[in-house]
């Protein structure tokens, strides 16, 4: 069945580097994105979303790039901090659902 | 303050011991989910309601159920937990269904079953 999935389970950077952490999406008809970050031991956790009709929104040192032509999704972190280390997902909204991705694990070392 | 509320934060249950989860929420939210999580995987969507209606995915199995007496509050029974079905719980609840309704998330009840 059509899914939203990441590209790598794991990514490790140094802190103060930039972060880029990538989704792949099959839903064609999907028209709504979520990124999520999930600590250990908690819930997922709303970070950015975007709608179809963009392709690039920002948050505080967050910025998701929507690329429908490929059905790619990503999520930019800049100047990374230990405490972004998580597991970041892509979700879609289909019709009243929201599905996840399999989640890719940040590491931030000092 | 914590706006979507699980408890307990652990609970044991043994193999075909029937176990209930519960969720409760402050943010008179219409829709309310309940989603399995087991190790190292996506969160996965067993169903929601919205208000009194229940909606169901096709691929949730039998064994779980679940019931909403009341805005604030939701619960999922487990009928006879097998050792498959040890994970995290995590309820959600949103304002509403449509276009960009955000979820929130409780930190999750994690179930072990023995």
């Amino acid at each position: 069945g059509e899914s939203v999935g990441l590209h790598l389970p794991t990514l490790s950077v140094q802190e103060g580097d930039n972060s880029i952490i990538n989704c792949a999406y099959s839903n064609s008809a999907s028209d709504y994105f979520i990124w999520y970050k999930q600590e250990s031991g908690k819930g997922p956790q709303f970070i950015i979303d975007i709608r179809s009709n963009m392709d690039k929104r920002q948050g505080q040192r967050v910025t998701v790039l929507l690329n429908k032509t490929v059905k790619h999704l990503s999520l930019q972190i800049a100047a990374t901090q230990p405490g972004d280390s998580a597991v970041y997902f892509c979700a879609e909204m289909v019709g009243t659902a929201l599905i996840f991705g399999k989640g890719t694990t940040l590491s931030v070392s000092s | 303050d914590a706006m979507v509320i699980q408890n307990p934060r652990y609970q044991v249950t043994q193999f075909g011991k029937p176990v209930t989860l519960s969720c409760s929420q402050t943010l008179n939210h219409n829709v309310m989910y309940w989603y399995q999580q087991k190790s190292s995987q996506a969160p996965k969507l067993l169903f929601h309601y919205y208000d009194k209606d229940f909606n169901n995915e096709a691929d949730t199995p039998d064994n779980f159920q679940s019931r909403r007496p009341n805005t604030s509050f939701c619960f999922l029974d487990i009928r006879s937990p097998g050792l498959g079905d040890a994970a995290m719980y995590l309820c959600a609840t949103s304002r509403d269904t449509g276009l960009e309704e955000k979820l929130f998330f409780g930190s999750g009840t994690q179930l072990s079953v023995l």
